[in-house]
């Protein structure tokens, strides 16, 4: 069965800092991936995905996550984190099922 | 569109007892989710519908979890009898065959 690794459980940055998450997962035919975030109480949100075509995606609030088939990953990526973006961030792959298998998440604090 | 919800919002019943989580997708997708979530196991599929039909009920807990989808514009998901453990955030999410879930807001559900 495939399954979706984030090794970061928990990342605290300061604003203006660099962030990248990491997201293996391990399947070795076609995935569609996914970056959900889920703000404290509430649901999960889409920020990106990758179906097929450009490995580099570009999705909301400036987050963007890169495809490298090679390594299965599929890691998140901001150059520039705030406040606004603690929360919980969750990758996840879809087989082709259509129904998703996430990762444990990613615990998100940004101090100001 | 309002996008996926759920119903109630929040419950809290006592061990033993019938509990019925309700869900209405956005309108014209034809796959519909439900997942669980909880501090120690994450995000857990538990059943997924397509066209209204059971697709994959394996990570449905124990017979004590049903779930219907009797037209293209509701689910629901029962736990009876309930118990304890099974007190979690119970998310419902739709999409169609080539997009990316979205979320309902949740169920909290405290069992007693």
């Amino acid at each position: 069965a495939q399954s979706v690794s984030q090794h970061n459980h928990h990342v605290i940055l300061s604003e203006a800092a660099s962030l990248e998450l990491g997201c293996n997962y391990s399947y070795g035919g076609t995935v569609n991936l996914f970056w959900y975030v889920q703000y404290p109480g509430q649901h999960l949100q889409l920020l990106l995905k990758y179906f097929s075509g450009d490995p580099l995606v570009k999705g909301i609030k400036g987050f963007e996550a890169e495809f490298i088939k090679s390594k299965f990953s599929f890691n998140l990526r901001k150059p520039s984190v705030q406040w606004s973006d603690t929360a919980e961030y969750f990758c996840a792959v879809d087989t082709g099922r259509r129904a998703l298998t996430f990762g444990s998440g990613t615990r998100l604090q940004v101090q100001p | 569109d309002a996008g996926v919800i759920q119903s109630p919002r929040h419950e809290v019943t006592e061990m033993g007892q019938e509990v019925t989580l309700r869900c209405k997708p956005i309108s014209g997708h034809d796959y519909l989710f439900w997942y669980r979530q909880t501090m120690m196991r994450g995000l857990e599929l538990l059943i997924y519908f397509n066209n209204n039909v059971p697709i994959d009920d394996s990570g449905m807990p124990e017979d004590r979890f049903s779930a219907k989808m009797p037209n293209a514009s509701f689910s629901t998901l029962k736990i009876q009898p309930s118990e304890p453990r099974d007190s979690a955030v119970y998310f419902c999410a739709s999409t169609t065959g080539g997009g990316a879930a979205f979320f309902g807001q949740g169920t909290r559900l405290t069992v007693v």
